[in-house]
């Protein structure tokens, strides 16, 4: 089935440090790609996504291109800001697998606290 | 404003009752979703539906019951014999270009 890795937190930056967070992906066909965020107590913001290969996903600042050669969604942004502190969440959602009814298939997120 | 919304924001349960999470949509999307979300291990799907009166169980559908009787509504019940019952619970909607917009959440915590 589906699955999502992603970087195992918390990451810890310091403000207008430079941020990645590294996802990569298994799947049976070819998977549309998210970056969720979820601010404390919150539900999920869709922060971009990509739905086709080399696609670039961007908002915010932030950016994750699309790698199939690699399977790979990673979201960087240049200068992280206190109010990035959240956790993000990398997703797929893959129509060609059977049954899947475009579910979104999560990763276990990543926490990121950024200090003034 | 369109969006989800999702009451009660806390629920306190006791062992051996069932209690029922609310979410009601006014985007006017036919897919509803339920996922559980634990510390640490992201957001795992409980019960979905593509359309009023149809309904199918996820990847973590025991012990969990819902209904579709309206488009607006998808309200998911956590029966007495789901075992782990505490944990923050998510409803989402999806609009025909994939996107899936969340509710706010409901935390559960069994006493």
């Amino acid at each position: 089935g589906d699955s999502v890795t992603q970087m195992e937190g918390p990451v810890t930056l310091s403000e207008e440090a430079f941020l990645t967070i590294n996802c990569t992906y298994t799947a049976t066909g070819y998977p549309s790609l998210f970056w969720y965020v979820q601010y404390p107590g919150e539900g999920l913001q869709l922060l971009l996504k990509a739905t086709k290969a080399d696609d670039k996903g961007s908002n915010k600042g932030f950016e994750a291109t699309y790698r199939k050669e690699t399977t790979s969604f990673h979201l960087e942004k240049g200068s992280v800001q206190v109010s990035d502190s959240a956790v993000y969440f990398c997703a797929l959602s893959d129509p060609a697998f059977r049954g899947s009814n475009y579910k979104l298939t999560f990763g276990k997120g990543t926490l990121l606290t950024v200090n003034p | 404003d369109g969006g989800i919304t999702q009451s009660p924001k806390y629920l306190f349960r006791k062992e051996g009752q069932n209690v029922t999470l609310s979410c009601e949509q006014n985007l006017n999307h036919d897919a509803m979703y339920w996922y559980r979300q634990d510390p640490g291990q992201g957001l795992r799907l409980i019960y979905y539906s593509q359309i009023v009166n149809d309904f199918q169980k996820g990847d973590i559908a025991e012990g969990y019951s819902v209904s579709r009787e309206k488009k607006e509504s998808f309200p998911l019940t956590v029966t007495s014999a789901q075992k782990n019952p505490t944990a923050f619970y998510l409803c989402a909607s999806r609009d025909r270009y994939n996107e899936q917009f969340f509710g706010p959440g409901t935390r559960l915590t069994v006493l």
